[in-house]
């Protein structure tokens, strides 16, 4: 089946360090999201990128889709510690029933140093 | 509503003991799922459904899980005879359309912490 792999697992940054997140998918996606989880919180939607080689912005934050839809990005400028959760990506991965399911990323856990 | 809202939001059962959880989607959304979430953040796609029909099962233990999205009730999944690897956060999600469609959004309801002891 589908695999989203997401790297690094953790990453600590010092308050004003920039911050990046990498997700592969071992199959092309139609589309990829991304969330971001507090501690102890829920998954929030952040954004879909849809288009290969796609590139959005949300203030402080980039995301990108790679131009053979396998990849993604989010990189955080500046980072503040408002940025601190866990960030995963997740893309519909065929499951096998015919339908589509989301496939999560292990997510990147942020820490930010004040 | 304009949010999910996932009740219990935590509860503690004996090993050996039935579970019960529910959500209630966004009004308007077609497609419901249940995601369940582990200590290491992994999170296991369990069920969906597509009104109140199963849409997609394949990830549901079914000897012990089964879930329900009956109309005008709030979707349930429950969990008979619970182990203590069933401890989790259990998530429900919600969403217009199916999931591969572009543009579609999915929103996280704030989980049912279960905690069997």
């Amino acid at each position: 089946g589908q695999q989203v792999m997401q790297i690094p697992q953790y990453q600590h940054v010092q308050e004003g360090e920039d911050f990046t997140t990498y997700c592969n998918s071992s199959t092309t996606l139609s589309n990829i999201q991304w969330y971001k989880q507090r501690p102890g919180g829920h998954p929030v939607f952040l954004i879909q990128l849809v288009k290969s080689g796609e590139v959005k912005k949300q203030k402080r934050l980039t995301f990108q889709f790679g131009e053979a839809k396998k990849n993604s990005s989010l990189h955080i400028t500046a980072t503040q510690t408002t940025d601190v959760g866990t960030y995963f990506c997740a893309g519909p991965g065929y499951s096998g029933a015919g339908s589509y399911q989301l496939t999560f990323g292990k997510g990147t856990k942020l820490s930010v140093i004040p | 509503g304009e949010e999910v809202a996932q009740t219990p939001k935590h509860l503690v059962r004996g090993e050996g003991q039935k579970a019960k959880l529910y959500c209630a989607p966004i009004k308007g959304h077609s497609y419901v799922f249940w995601y369940q979430q582990v200590l290491k953040n992994e999170f296991k796609f369990l069920i969906s459904f597509q009104n109140e029909n199963v849409f997609d099962e394949t990830g549901m233990p079914k000897e012990r899980f089964s879930a329900k999205c009956l109309p005008n009730s709030p979707c349930s999944l429950e969990i008979q005879a619970t182990k203590l690897e069933d401890s989790a956060v259990y998530f429900c999600a919600s969403s217009r359309y199916d999931t591969s469609s572009s543009g579609n959004t999915i929103y996280f309801g704030e989980g049912s912490w279960l905690t069997v002891v």
